[in-house]
């Protein structure tokens, strides 16, 4: 899978809204760009996940770059409970087959009463 | 959601036994559940990908005997630390695959913290 490249860290103020960006110059076609969290001590959560246009869930927003080469997270109102390490991971789905998520050091969201 | 369990959450043991941490998913079927290891302020690593009713595959530099992973049915996988040693102390993560259409949905369980003592 095609890495990914992320600040090591952000801060925001609380109720503000915070853009998380990911470059992917390598992104492949068939790539997926995924988005999880990970508060202290927990696993992993699914944030969001897009192939090619835009994405809004209840948690974020996702943003992808025309050529694909970059993306954002977009968490619109932020909250002492978004402070995570978030992390952009690509993943193929053209194998058809489970295959595993390669976590990147991610971003250290800090966000600020 | 899907929802994946882990057991225990926390473990405390000494140095030389052996350490059992089931990851179940509780309302879906997995027929791909993953082994992560992470350390203090690092990433997940992924140690081994385990299928249901077959042998798991390790990554390279996870010794797998000393990485026990049973997958015993499509909603249990289980991992055992064999002969623990402080240096596996660490947080264990499992996660469960779903394939919904062509793409294959990720959930991670809450995570075991394993201290050898």
């Amino acid at each position: 899978d095609a890495k990914t490249t992320q600040p090591n860290s952000m801060e925001s103020n609380e109720e503000e809204p915070v853009h998380l960006p990911c470059n992917h110059s390598t992104i492949s076609g068939t790539d997926y760009i995924h988005w999880y969290r990970q508060l202290p001590s927990q696993g992993p959560e699914y944030v969001i996940h897009g192939l090619t246009s835009n994405v809004n869930n209840r948690m974020a927003s996702l943003a992808i770059a025309e050529d694909r080469k970059s993306s954002t997270l977009i968490l619109h109102r932020a909250t002492l409970r978004d402070a995570a390490v978030y992390y952009c991971i690509l993943r193929d789905w053209s194998s058809g087959s489970a295959r595993q998520l390669t976590f990147g050091s991610g971003t250290q969201l800090t966000v600020l009463p | 959601g899907a929802v994946v369990s882990q057991h225990p959450s926390r473990v405390i043991c000494k140095s030389g036994t052996s350490v059992k941490i089931e990851c179940r998913s509780l309302d879906f079927q997995a027929t791909t559940m993953f082994w992560y290891r992470q350390f203090p302020k690092q990433s997940l690593m992924l140690m081994a990908t385990s299928n249901e009713g077959s042998k798991a595959t390790y990554e390279q530099g996870v010794e797998k005997d000393k990485f026990l992973i049973n997958h015993a049915s499509l909603t249990l996988s289980t991992l055992t630390v064999t002969s623990a040693h402080p240096e596996d102390s660490s947080f264990y993560i499992c996660s469960a695959s779903i394939l919904a259409g062509t793409y294959n949905e990720q959930f991670f369980g809450p995570g075991t913290r394993l201290t050898v003592l």
